[in-house]
Protein backbone atom coordinates (compact mmCIF):
# COMPACT_ATOMS: atom_id res chain seq x y z
CA UNK A 1 0.00 0.00 0.00
CA UNK A 2 1.30 3.21 -0.77
CA UNK A 3 1.62 5.59 2.26
CA UNK A 4 4.00 7.76 4.15
CA UNK A 5 4.61 6.58 7.73
CA UNK A 6 5.42 8.76 10.58
CA UNK A 7 6.88 7.85 14.22
CA UNK A 8 5.67 8.04 16.91
CA UNK A 9 2.27 8.52 16.48
CA UNK A 10 2.38 10.25 20.33
CA UNK A 11 5.51 11.55 22.00
CA UNK A 12 5.36 13.51 25.59
CA UNK A 13 9.09 14.54 26.52
CA UNK A 14 10.87 17.24 28.35
CA UNK A 15 12.37 20.20 27.40
CA UNK A 16 16.22 20.30 26.08
CA UNK A 17 15.59 16.63 25.12
CA UNK A 18 16.54 15.81 21.88
CA UNK A 19 14.37 13.40 19.77
CA UNK A 20 13.70 12.85 16.75
CA UNK A 21 10.52 12.28 14.42
CA UNK A 22 11.06 9.84 11.40
CA UNK A 23 9.01 9.65 8.03
CA UNK A 24 9.42 7.65 5.41
CA UNK A 25 7.63 6.93 1.89
CA UNK A 26 7.29 3.72 -0.16
CA UNK A 27 5.92 5.75 -3.44
CA UNK A 28 9.43 6.88 -4.61
CA UNK A 29 8.49 10.26 -4.21
CA UNK A 30 11.57 13.20 -5.07
CA UNK A 31 9.79 15.75 -2.93
CA UNK A 32 9.07 15.62 0.92
CA UNK A 33 7.74 18.16 3.69
CA UNK A 34 7.26 18.85 7.43
CA UNK A 35 4.18 20.86 8.35
CA UNK A 36 3.05 21.49 11.97
CA UNK A 37 -1.07 21.93 12.58
CA UNK A 38 -1.78 24.43 15.60
CA UNK A 39 -4.97 25.44 16.49
CA UNK A 40 -6.18 28.40 14.36
CA UNK A 41 -3.33 28.72 12.37
CA UNK A 42 -3.48 25.59 10.06
CA UNK A 43 -0.38 23.74 8.45
CA UNK A 44 2.78 25.82 8.33
CA UNK A 45 5.32 24.38 6.44
CA UNK A 46 8.81 23.62 8.43
CA UNK A 47 11.59 22.33 6.07
CA UNK A 48 10.97 20.80 2.77
CA UNK A 49 13.50 18.58 0.40
CA UNK A 50 13.49 18.19 -3.31
CA UNK A 51 15.83 15.28 -3.45
CA UNK A 52 18.37 13.60 -1.97
CA UNK A 53 20.33 15.78 -0.09
CA UNK A 54 17.98 19.08 -1.43
CA UNK A 55 16.87 20.41 1.94
CA UNK A 56 15.37 23.99 2.56
CA UNK A 57 13.68 25.87 5.20
CA UNK A 58 9.89 26.14 4.70
CA UNK A 59 7.88 29.27 6.84
CA UNK A 60 8.62 27.93 10.68
CA UNK A 61 12.13 26.29 10.32
CA UNK A 62 13.49 27.55 13.85
CA UNK A 63 14.07 24.71 16.55
CA UNK A 64 14.49 22.28 13.96
CA UNK A 65 16.39 20.19 11.51
CA UNK A 66 15.75 17.51 8.71
CA UNK A 67 18.15 15.47 7.10
CA UNK A 68 17.31 13.62 3.54
CA UNK A 69 20.00 11.32 2.97
CA UNK A 70 17.69 8.65 0.88
CA UNK A 71 15.02 9.20 -0.73
CA UNK A 72 11.98 6.83 1.14
CA UNK A 73 13.55 9.10 4.49
CA UNK A 74 13.19 12.27 5.69
CA UNK A 75 13.42 12.58 9.57
CA UNK A 76 12.64 15.50 11.35
CA UNK A 77 15.35 16.21 14.00
CA UNK A 78 14.40 18.64 17.60
CA UNK A 79 18.01 19.17 19.03
CA UNK A 80 16.58 21.20 22.34
CA UNK A 81 12.48 20.67 22.23
CA UNK A 82 10.56 24.01 23.87
CA UNK A 83 7.07 24.14 25.21
CA UNK A 84 6.19 26.26 22.06
CA UNK A 85 7.20 23.10 19.81
CA UNK A 86 4.28 21.23 21.17
CA UNK A 87 1.97 20.60 17.88
CA UNK A 88 0.61 18.20 15.59
CA UNK A 89 3.29 16.90 12.84
CA UNK A 90 2.65 15.78 9.64
CA UNK A 91 5.10 14.48 6.95
CA UNK A 92 3.64 14.79 3.20
CA UNK A 93 5.57 13.65 -0.12
CA UNK A 94 4.59 13.74 -3.72
CA UNK A 95 6.44 12.83 -7.20
CA UNK A 96 7.70 16.53 -7.18
CA UNK A 97 6.20 20.20 -6.41
CA UNK A 98 4.99 20.50 -9.85
CA UNK A 99 2.92 17.72 -9.44
CA UNK A 100 -0.63 17.77 -8.45
CA UNK A 101 -1.10 16.63 -4.67
CA UNK A 102 1.18 15.64 -1.33
CA UNK A 103 0.21 12.49 0.93
CA UNK A 104 -0.24 13.03 4.44
CA UNK A 105 1.40 10.73 7.05
CA UNK A 106 -1.04 10.13 9.99
CA UNK A 107 0.88 12.38 12.14
CA UNK A 108 2.91 12.77 15.06
CA UNK A 109 1.25 14.83 18.28
CA UNK A 110 4.16 16.07 20.52
CA UNK A 111 3.87 17.16 23.79
CA UNK A 112 7.01 18.67 25.55
CA UNK A 113 6.56 19.25 29.12
CA UNK B 1 4.71 34.83 -0.51
CA UNK B 2 1.95 33.30 -0.68
CA UNK B 3 -1.24 33.69 1.70
CA UNK B 4 -4.41 32.04 1.67
CA UNK B 5 -7.50 32.90 3.82
CA UNK B 6 -10.14 30.85 4.52
CA UNK B 7 -13.73 30.82 5.92
CA UNK B 8 -15.56 30.34 7.77
CA UNK B 9 -13.40 28.44 10.96
CA UNK B 10 -16.49 26.35 11.85
CA UNK B 11 -19.64 25.60 9.76
CA UNK B 12 -22.89 23.20 11.03
CA UNK B 13 -25.17 22.05 8.66
CA UNK B 14 -28.11 19.73 8.66
CA UNK B 15 -27.78 16.49 7.11
CA UNK B 16 -28.47 16.90 3.54
CA UNK B 17 -28.28 20.54 3.37
CA UNK B 18 -25.14 21.94 1.38
CA UNK B 19 -22.02 23.31 2.81
CA UNK B 20 -19.68 26.26 1.08
CA UNK B 21 -16.32 26.94 2.38
CA UNK B 22 -14.65 30.10 0.50
CA UNK B 23 -10.79 30.98 0.04
CA UNK B 24 -8.93 33.90 -1.22
CA UNK B 25 -5.28 33.85 -1.92
CA UNK B 26 -2.73 36.58 -3.10
CA UNK B 27 -0.11 35.43 -5.10
CA UNK B 28 -1.71 35.88 -8.70
CA UNK B 29 0.78 33.56 -10.19
CA UNK B 30 -0.38 30.81 -8.22
CA UNK B 31 -2.05 28.15 -10.46
CA UNK B 32 -3.16 25.25 -8.26
CA UNK B 33 -5.85 24.59 -5.57
CA UNK B 34 -6.34 21.70 -3.85
CA UNK B 35 -8.83 21.17 -1.14
CA UNK B 36 -7.94 18.42 1.79
CA UNK B 37 -10.51 16.49 3.91
CA UNK B 38 -8.82 15.82 7.69
CA UNK B 39 -10.51 13.56 9.43
CA UNK B 40 -10.07 13.14 13.34
CA UNK B 41 -6.61 10.98 14.20
CA UNK B 42 -5.60 11.26 10.27
CA UNK B 43 -3.58 13.07 7.99
CA UNK B 44 -5.50 15.09 5.10
CA UNK B 45 -6.62 13.95 2.55
CA UNK B 46 -6.34 15.44 -1.20
CA UNK B 47 -10.25 15.65 -2.51
CA UNK B 48 -10.61 17.38 -5.19
CA UNK B 49 -8.57 19.67 -7.24
CA UNK B 50 -8.65 22.93 -9.65
CA UNK B 51 -6.11 24.28 -12.01
CA UNK B 52 -6.31 27.92 -13.01
CA UNK B 53 -7.12 27.37 -16.75
CA UNK B 54 -10.26 25.90 -15.72
CA UNK B 55 -13.11 27.78 -13.50
CA UNK B 56 -15.22 24.63 -12.04
CA UNK B 57 -14.47 21.08 -11.00
CA UNK B 58 -16.93 18.48 -10.10
CA UNK B 59 -17.23 14.86 -8.40
CA UNK B 60 -20.04 13.06 -7.07
CA UNK B 61 -21.16 15.87 -4.33
CA UNK B 62 -18.21 17.69 -3.78
CA UNK B 63 -17.22 21.02 -6.55
CA UNK B 64 -14.52 23.31 -6.53
CA UNK B 65 -15.47 27.09 -8.08
CA UNK B 66 -12.40 29.12 -9.28
CA UNK B 67 -12.67 32.89 -9.65
CA UNK B 68 -9.21 33.83 -11.03
CA UNK B 69 -9.80 37.77 -10.96
CA UNK B 70 -11.45 38.09 -7.89
CA UNK B 71 -8.27 35.16 -6.40
CA UNK B 72 -10.75 33.21 -4.71
CA UNK B 73 -11.57 29.49 -4.75
CA UNK B 74 -14.39 27.82 -3.07
CA UNK B 75 -15.28 24.17 -2.09
CA UNK B 76 -19.16 23.11 -2.19
CA UNK B 77 -20.83 20.02 -0.84
CA UNK B 78 -24.07 19.21 -1.40
CA UNK B 79 -26.20 16.42 0.33
CA UNK B 80 -24.24 16.69 3.02
CA UNK B 81 -24.25 13.21 5.47
CA UNK B 82 -22.57 12.64 8.51
CA UNK B 83 -19.16 11.28 7.20
CA UNK B 84 -18.59 14.49 5.64
CA UNK B 85 -17.86 16.06 9.39
CA UNK B 86 -14.07 16.64 8.88
CA UNK B 87 -11.80 19.53 8.78
CA UNK B 88 -11.06 21.00 5.58
CA UNK B 89 -8.35 22.95 4.02
CA UNK B 90 -7.88 24.67 0.88
CA UNK B 91 -4.48 25.59 -0.76
CA UNK B 92 -2.56 27.43 -3.19
CA UNK B 93 0.45 26.57 -5.48
CA UNK B 94 2.20 28.51 -8.05
CA UNK B 95 3.87 26.64 -10.91
CA UNK B 96 8.06 26.20 -10.67
CA UNK B 97 10.28 24.47 -8.40
CA UNK B 98 10.58 26.89 -5.82
CA UNK B 99 7.35 27.01 -5.30
CA UNK B 100 4.99 25.36 -2.19
CA UNK B 101 1.47 24.71 -0.67
CA UNK B 102 0.36 27.15 0.93
CA UNK B 103 -2.26 25.77 3.21
CA UNK B 104 -4.97 28.13 4.71
CA UNK B 105 -6.32 27.82 7.91
CA UNK B 106 -9.31 24.82 8.49
CA UNK B 107 -12.75 25.26 7.88
CA UNK B 108 -14.47 22.45 10.49
CA UNK B 109 -17.66 21.35 9.56
CA UNK B 110 -20.24 19.37 11.75
CA UNK B 111 -23.07 17.63 9.52
CA UNK B 112 -26.21 16.86 12.39
CA UNK B 113 -28.89 14.60 12.54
Amino acid sequence: EAQVTQNPRYLITVTGKKLTVTCSQNMNHEYMSWYRQDPGLGLRQIYYSMNVEVTDKGDVPEGYKVSRKEKRNFPLILESPSPNQTSLYFCASSLGVGHRGYTFGSGTRLTVV
Amino acid sequence: GENVEQHPSTLSVQEGDSAVIKCTYSDSASNYFPWYKQELGKGPQLIIDIRSNVGEKKDQRIAVTLNKTAKHFSLHITETQPEDSAVYFCAAKATGTASKLTFGTGTRLQVTL
